[in-house]
């Protein structure tokens, strides 16, 4: 079993859509859970971070964490085209190696 | 502007030929790592760094060399590229200590042929 699974996608959607992605886990360790987008050919950039379960919001972006479930998602409210990316979970256990494990990512399509 | 920049972001270069891939941060982070990218499997740990000259092995490490002399720089050696380290190639760095995230910079694009 693969320590983070994360649906490739694609998905795609209308703009204004509110748009669901998720990631499970199966490492009970992770504690430390982030969600970075990245457009073609470009670094991924950090969107979310949190720490336990719990939700966080910011802006059109709302992070929930559920541990008990190894289950976490991002919500994007009112969807833009420009939010068209690929979307990485990724997740730290607090070691002191500082190491993420990331999903493989979610094509994400936001249609004008 | 707070980022981290990686150099070159292009390079072709032919088996054997010894290469470094620079990256450097202004954040005075104390964490630095690089990972590889490849269609299929993701994001994955090829060397991070605590702090100046402590370093060690991700989960990728072989082939590659480190070096991290000065807080902000963290070069990624290459003493004889093969064909399967053809890749794209990130540089991250984080505040270390209680902070778990990471930066990442904009990538570098390997080809070895």
């Amino acid at each position: 079993q693969k320590e983070v699974e994360q649906d490739p996608g694609p998905l795609s959607v209308p703009e204004g859509a509110i748009v669901s992605l998720n990631c499970t886990y199966s490492n009970s360790a992770f504690q430390y859970f982030m969600w970075y987008r990245q457009y073609s050919r470009k670094g991924p950039e950090l969107l979310m971070y949190t720490y336990s379960s719990g939700n966080k919001e910011d802006g059109r972006f709302t992070a929930q964490v559920d541990k008990s479930s190894k289950y976490i998602s991002l919500f994007i409210r009112d969807s833009q085209p420009s939010d068209s990316a690929t979307y990485l979970c990724a997740m730290s256990n607090g070691g002191s190696n500082y190491k993420l494990t990331f999903g493989k990512g979610t094509l994400l399509t936001v249609n004008p | 502007e707070a980022q981290v920049t990686q150099n070159p972001r292009y390079l072709i270069t032919v088996t054997g030929k010894k290469l470094t891939v620079t990256c450097s941060q202004n954040m005075n982070h104390e964490y630095m790592s690089w990972y590889r990218q490849d269609p299929g499997l993701g994001l994955r740990q090829i060397y991070y760094s605590m702090n100046v000259e402590v370093t060690d092995k991700g989960d990728v490490p072989e082939g590659y060399k480190v070096s991290r002399k000065e807080k902000r720089n963290f070069p990624l050696i290459l003493e004889s590229p093969s064909p399967n380290q053809t890749s794209l190639y990130f540089c991250a760095s984080g505040p270390g200590g209680a902070s778990y995230e990471q930066y990442f910079g904009p990538g570098t694009r390997l080809t070895v042929t």
